[in-house]
């Protein structure tokens, strides 16, 4: 059964930091991985999605890296802002259905 | 463009109470689905569909029921609400036919928060 982890649960970080968050799962026979960014009380927006065939992909100061053998992706955001604190979630597809499995997410929070 | 139109945004229901949960799209997307959001469960998958007429279960089923008349509208309904059904309810759409830019990248709903006494 596909499991997805996301670590760290929160990260508090100073205005103009970079930095990494990170997601695994158990399952290395995904379809997609998707990053997802979702706004207290608010719905979920997609950020990037890296398909299984790529290795990342990029959005303005926003990069996610994939790696399908060792189970693994990162979200890596530049210059980090005080608009970017939000709960960023991770999501794989696993065969061609488009269930995604969630990771818990990683609640950011960018201090000014 | 709207994209994932999810009504109402709020409800209260006591026990037993049925309603349906309204989800529509305008991208005319293939592909739709419900999620529900969990403290500490995260986001499970209800049911699904493929395309208009075709509908499938997910991981958390039981107590809901779906149907896809058309490609723009897929209705979640409650049978006989209980407090376990408590929860925020999302609904999501992609494409997933071939051509152009975009394909299986998934556009949520704002949600329902609902409550269930």
């Amino acid at each position: 059964k596909q499991e997805v982890t996301q670590i760290p649960a929160a990260l508090s970080v100073p205005e103009g930091e970079n930095l990494v968050l990170n997601c695994s799962f158990t399952d290395s026979a995904i379809y997609n991985l998707q990053w997802f960014r979702q706004d207290p009380g608010k719905g979920l927006t997609s950020l990037l999605l890296i398909q299984s065939s790529q290795r990342e992909q990029t959005s303005g100061r926003l990069n996610a890296s994939l790696d399908k053998s060792s189970g693994r992706s990162t979200l890596y955001i530049a210059a980090s802002q005080p608009g970017d604190s939000a709960t960023y979630l991770c999501a794989v597809v696993t065969g061609n259905t488009g269930k995604l499995i969630f990771g818990q997410g990683t609640t950011l929070q960018v201090k000014p | 463009n709207a994209g994932v139109t999810q009504t109402p945004k709020f409800q209260v229901l006591k026990t037993g109470q049925s309603m349906t949960l309204q989800c529509a799209q305008d991208m005319n997307h293939e592909y739709m689905s419900w999620y529900r959001q969990d403290p500490g469960m995260g986001l499970r998958l209800i049911h699904y569909s493929v395309g208009a007429g075709i509908t499938d279960q997910g991981e958390v089923p039981n107590g809901y029921n779906v149907s896809r008349s058309t490609t723009e509208d897929f209705p979640l309904r409650l049978l006989s609400a209980a407090p376990s059904q408590t929860s925020v309810y999302f609904c999501a759409s992609k494409r997933t036919g071939s051509g152009g830019a975009g394909k299986n990248i998934q556009y949520f709903g704002a949600g329902t928060r609902l409550s269930v006494l």
